[in-house]
């Protein structure tokens, strides 16, 4: 039950700014969109979360578009380091907190 | 404070045997999740707990799985009579009440039932 699509896979150059789309139509008002990614055999790492605004922190920006319809998590600079499954999540409800529900996620190689 | 810890990192074991994953979250963080996670899949959602209550569990955590936070602090999830089927990563995170900052994720305990 996924409230979000991404492509399957994207390529980048070394140095060049990563842009990744994210779909997310049936998000309610109040729903935040979050940003993780999970490098090869390691735990998924938080990057980014938004509501309406657009957000920057020291790993990426996140840009929302105004209807809150779609997002795109901008890696200003990618390293090769950047290589990895990067994964848009809308939180769902669940008693007395809201779950994070995974999708397959955007498969990011960044090339030399 | 380094974060959420799994242990083992790595576990074989035969089919039909009983094993057990520990979770150590994140010492301020009431809140603790499990997810499963198979080769080429994102994580799934296995069941979640606030303080020592379980609060949700998801239709896949099937009889042979249980997991338990006794004190609220750590975790453990046990799977009887292992199956091939169970091979997977099983992921532990921890987050804060009312923290807006998603959660923390542990390295997980990759699992490979033989």
């Amino acid at each position: 039950d996924a409230k979000t699509t991404q492509p399957t896979s994207m390529d980048c150059a070394e140095g060049r700014a990563a842009n990744l789309p994210c779909n997310h139509s049936t998000i309610s008002g109040n729903e935040y969109v979050y940003w993780y990614r999970q490098i090869h055999s390691q735990g998924p790492q938080y990057i980014i979360h938004g509501l309406k605004n657009n957000e920057t922190n020291e790993m990426a920006s996140l840009i929302i578009t105004e209807d809150r319809k779609s997002s795109t998590l901008i890696l200003p600079h990618a390293t090769l380091r950047d290589t990895a499954v990067y994964y848009c999540i809308v939180r769902v409800a669940m008693r007395g907190a809201q779950k994070l529900v995974f999708g397959q996620g955007t498969r990011l190689t960044i090339n030399p | 404070d380094t974060g959420v810890s799994q242990n083992p990192r790595h576990k074989i074991t035969k089919r039909g045997q009983n094993v057990t994953f520990r979770c150590d979250p994140i010492s301020e963080h009431n809140r603790l999740y499990w997810y499963r996670q198979t080769l080429g899949q994102g994580p799934e959602f296995l069941t979640y707990f606030q303080n020592e209550a379980q609060l949700e569990k998801s239709r896949l955590l099937s009889d042979r799985f249980s997991a338990e936070r006794p004190k609220g602090s750590f975790s453990t999830l046990e799977i009887q009579r292992t199956e091939q089927g169970d091979s997977a990563m099983y992921l532990c995170a921890s987050s804060a009440t009312g923290s807006n900052y998603g959660y923390t994720f542990g390295s997980g305990t990759r699992l490979t039932v033989v």
